[in-house]
């Protein structure tokens, strides 16, 4: 079974950019959650959606943004990008939506210049 | 405080000897715990997770849990180089996973 898949690999923007990153959840996941981990930090959380329903918000400003779609695939929306995005992108799907047992997709490397 | 924290190391060890990682957290309430392994440039990776006090073991690697002193750690036997790596404690709440800043292990041969 494929387990979490994410797009784009890595990505380059420019301050003030948008960006829309990519998850697919394991086959079965019906929970997807978003973080963000800077070099030397662990991942902070972003949001968690759960069946198609944000179910979680981190302490992020209203520049970023998620949804999930009925194959329970999801996007995070960056607005206005600043040189403090600057991290790595992290999707995490998991069974149900007590937040237990989450499995890491690869992430999504995003510099902004 | 910090609602969970681990010593960010560097630990180095020799190569067969036990690593040993600790974390503490704050909130009494929380039921399980988790330890990620995560190499460097690479996504985090679930390799234990506990739910009740004691010792639950997993090949070379135990987790050993005390709620009374909120306190969970890893232990790690007979380490290889493999294992260098950053491991990270995460606690969930309410559907997301609170994680400390790891710990940065070091196996030497």
């Amino acid at each position: 079974d494929a387990g979490v898949t994410q797009s784009p690999t890595h990505l380059i923007k420019t301050r003030g950019q948008h960006v829309t990153l990519r998850c697919s959840p394991i086959s079965g996941h019906k929970s997807v959650s978003w973080y963000q981990q800077v070099l030397g930090q662990g991942p902070q959380f972003i949001f968690q959606y759960y069946e198609k329903e944000e179910r979680g918000r981190g302490n992020f400003p209203d520049r970023f943004s998620a949804r999930q779609f009925p194959n329970y695939s999801s996007e995070l929306n960056v607005n206005a990008l600043l040189l403090g995005d600057s991290a790595l992108y992290l999707c995490a799907s998991s069974l149900g939506n007590t937040g237990r047992e989450q499995y890491f997709g690869p992430g999504t490397r995003l510099t902004v210049t | 405080q910090k609602e969970v924290e681990q010593n960010s190391g560097p630990l180095s060890v020799p190569e067969g000897a036990i690593a040993s990682l600790n974390c503490t957290y704050s909130d009494r309430g929380s039921q399980s715990f988790f330890w990620y392994r995560q190499y460097s440039g690479k996504s985090p990776e679930l390799i234990m997770f506990i739910y009740s006090n004691g010792d639950k073991e997993d090949g070379r690697f135990t987790a050993q849990l005390n709620k009374a002193s909120q306190y969970v750690s890893l232990l790690i036997r007979d380490s290889q180089p493999s294992d260098s790596a950053t491991y990270l404690c995460a606690v969930p709440s309410y559907g997301k996973l609170t994680f400390g800043q790891g710990t940065i292990l070091t196996v030497h041969p």
